[in-house]
């Protein structure tokens, strides 16, 4: 059973753009949400992350916005670039679990020049 | 700081055999993660350390996976007999309590 869902395995977009993953959760006790991005032979390295208090969190050219209604949450990167190209996870907790995450499958992004 | 260090990168074996994949925190991390990441699955959380204590083994898929955390600097995740299926890149991550988890480059296991 799937908690975290990313339903788009791939995304591209062109440079300059506005690149948005989008990742549904169905775990009502999730309260903090991540986003980690990963390049190929890598491990995933910790992108941004929102707290269930908050409704958005912004970094440079990263935004994360979260809407608890729809269980659902999204990050927004722009301008794109080429270094964004990279699969990136959503991640999921529950702070009665402590520091485990849930990820979702992960979403290719692939931004052309 | 190193960072997560994960041995091996790669590693080949035939079915049946056993192995034993190793990870070493990064200083000061209270927790620690073992994962699996398949196409199908995304990463898997396996089984998961506090304090060198196992907390939650729950996504350990059968007896013939086994992790241990002898210290604060060293875990390992054992498959004995490994199968094919066992295939995948396996992860090892660490935090500091709540923070976020920094991981290792993995290891890819292939079966055969």
């Amino acid at each position: 059973d799937q908690q975290v869902k990313q339903n788009s395995p791939s995304l591209s977009v062109q440079e300059g753009r506005i690149s948005i993953l989008n990742c549904d959760y169905t775990n009502s006790m999730f309260d903090y949400f991540l986003w980690y991005k990963k390049y190929p032979a890598e491990g995933p390295t910790f992108l941004i992350s929102i707290s269930s208090i908050k409704d958005k969190n912004e970094d440079g050219r990263f935004t994360v916005f979260l809407n608890k209604s729809a269980k659902h949450l999204s990050l927004h990167i722009v301008p794109s670039q080429p270094g964004d190209s990279a699969v990136y996870f959503c991640a999921a907790r529950n702070t009665g679990t402590a520091s485990k995450l849930t990820f979702g499958t992960g979403t290719r992004l692939q931004v052309t020049l | 700081d190193a960072g997560v260090i994960q041995s091996p990168r790669h590693e080949v074996t035939e079915m049946g055999q056993e192995v034993t994949l190793r990870c070493k925190p990064i200083s000061g991390h209270d927790y620690l993660f073992w994962y699996r990441q398949t196409m199908m699955r995304g990463l898997e959380l396996l089984i998961y350390f506090n304090n060198n204590v196992p907390i939650d083994d729950s996504g350990m898929p059968e007896d013939r996976f086994s992790a241990k955390m002898p210290n604060a600097s060293f875990s390992t995740l054992k498959i004995q007999p490994s199968e094919p299926r066992d295939s995948a890149v396996y992860f090892c991550a660490s935090s500091r309590g709540q923070f976020e988890a920094f991981f290792g480059q993995g290891t890819r296991l292939t079966v055969v």
